[in-house]
Formats: structure tokens, C-alpha cells, sequence
């Protein structure tokens, strides 16, 4: 069975930084896509950053040169180092998998966490 | 980035019957890659369709999804007490990987 846990949110001051992780199991980690989602309460999904299996980082515009994205295939583990933290990154963050059909992988996720909340406020 | 659109904001309908939701990007969506979700309320969304078309595992066939280019649809055929949720569509081919604002459907 799938399984991702989000850990790492709390209560950050502006300007503040944090490392969020995802402790992945139940499928071959290194093969997949992940990506990070956000939420804020209330509000719609947004789409934050992600990592491809070989490596490649992307990332959401509003994220772009304050927030970076790694994995460590040896520990199954997807991670999310964000800096110049701002109220309105104020969210709850989950973490997702990609996912792969016949001959392709597609960063669509069929798998999802349940979040950890992220605060950002003095 | 592309920008999708989501109409109608909320759509009320009935058990048994028909939904039809739309998404609308700001350019063309490469390979048609896109993707539904469903969220209910407190949970992660779940996967319905991705690629505009394809049922994402064990994903009932009241589902299906259509369209191409910068016009796609998600249909539910006859709608379940469950179905009641609000449905997101996601552009999975060009990054940044953009969701729609999202559509409420409710009894």
C-alpha cells in the first residue's frame, strides 16, 4: 500500500525558513515523480514544486528562487527547504506521487498525503 | 504558466442526475494532459482522470472526461449521494503543473 507522510509544518515568523519532508513507502521511490501541493484553508490547490525521478526540479511561480526541492532515494524521502517565508505561503502542504501507465509516467499523482500545515506570522 | 478556469464556481444538481463540469485553459495543453480530482471536505483530493480522458484506477465509468486543446469537460453520468464534492482540474503537461480554481458541486 501507498503511503506518504508529510511532517515538518509549525509556526514560522516571516522571513523565517523551514524543511518540510515526506517519508514515501509501499512503492519503489526512486521511479516516480513527486510533487509538492498546497492549500490554503479554505481556498483552492495550488501546485508548488515537484521533482522528476531523474532529478529534474520545477517549481510554481510564486515559489521560484525562495523554495527548494530534493529527494534522497535512500531514505524514500521527498523534501521541501523553504526560505523567505511569507504569510501567504501560509498552507497546508501535501506531498504526491506521480504515477507511470504502460510506457509513460505523467506528473498527474494518484497518490496523496494528508498534509502538514505550514503558519507563517509573527 | 497556463491559467485554467473552471465554470461553472458551483453547480447544484440532484442524485441520478447528469454533471457537467468544464475547465478552460489560456493556451493549449500540451499532449492534452490534464487531470481531474475530487476533494471532499477534510481529505486529499483523489485522481479521476488524467491524460483528459482516462479513468484513473478503480475510478467508477460515471466518470469520464473529455476534450482537447483549451476545452475540456469532466461528465458525471448519473450522480451518486458521494459524488458531491468539489472537482479540480490540473494541466499535467507544461510546468508549472497549474490547477483550476475548482468547482463546487452540491445538492
Amino acid at each position: 500500500e501507498v503511503q506518504l507522510l508529510e511532517s515538518g509544518g509549525g509556526l514560522v515568523q516571516p522571513g523565517g525558513s523551514l524543511r518540510l519532508s515526506c517519508a514515501a513507502s509501499g512503492f519503489t521511490f526512486s521511479d516516480y515523480a513527486m510533487s509538492w501541493v498546497r492549500q490554503a484553508r479554505g481556498k483552492g490547490l495550488e501546485w508548488v514544486s515537484g521533482i522528476g525521478a531523474g532529478g529534474e526540479r520545477l517549481y510554481g511561480d510564486s515559489v521560484k528562487g525562495r523554495f527548494t526541492v530534493s529527494r534522497d532515494n535512500s531514505k524514500n524521502t521527498l523534501y521541501l527547504q523553504m526560505d523567505g517565508l511569507r504569510a501567504d505561503d501560509t498552507a497546508l502542504y501535501y506531498c504526491a506521487k506521480g504515477f507511470c501507465g504502460s510506457d509513460i509516467c505523467y506528473w498527474a499523482t494518484d497518490h496523496w498525503g494528508q498534509g502538514t500545515l505550514l503558519t507563517v506570522s509573527s | 504558466e497556463i491559467v485554467l478556469t473552471q465554470s461553472p464556481g458551483t453547480l447544484s444538481l440532484s442524485p441520478g442526475e447528469r454533471a457537467t463540469l468544464s475547465c478552460r485553459a489560456s493556451q493549449s495543453v500540451s499532449y492534452n494532459y490534464l487531470a481531474w480530482y475530487q476533494q471532499k471536505r477534510g481529505q486529499a483530493p483523489r485522481l479521476l482522470i488524467y491524460g483528459a480522458s482516462s479513468r484513473a484506477t478503480g475510478i467508477p465509468d460515471r466518470f469520464s472526461g473529455s476534450g482537447s486543446g483549451t476545452d475540456f469537460t469532466l461528465t458525471i453520468s448519473r450522480l451518486e449521494p458521494e459524488d458531491f464534492a468539489v472537482y479540480y482540474c490540473q494541466q499535467h503537461g507544461n510546468s508549472p503543473y497549474t490547477f483550476g480554481q475548482g468547482t463546487k458541486l452540491e445538492i
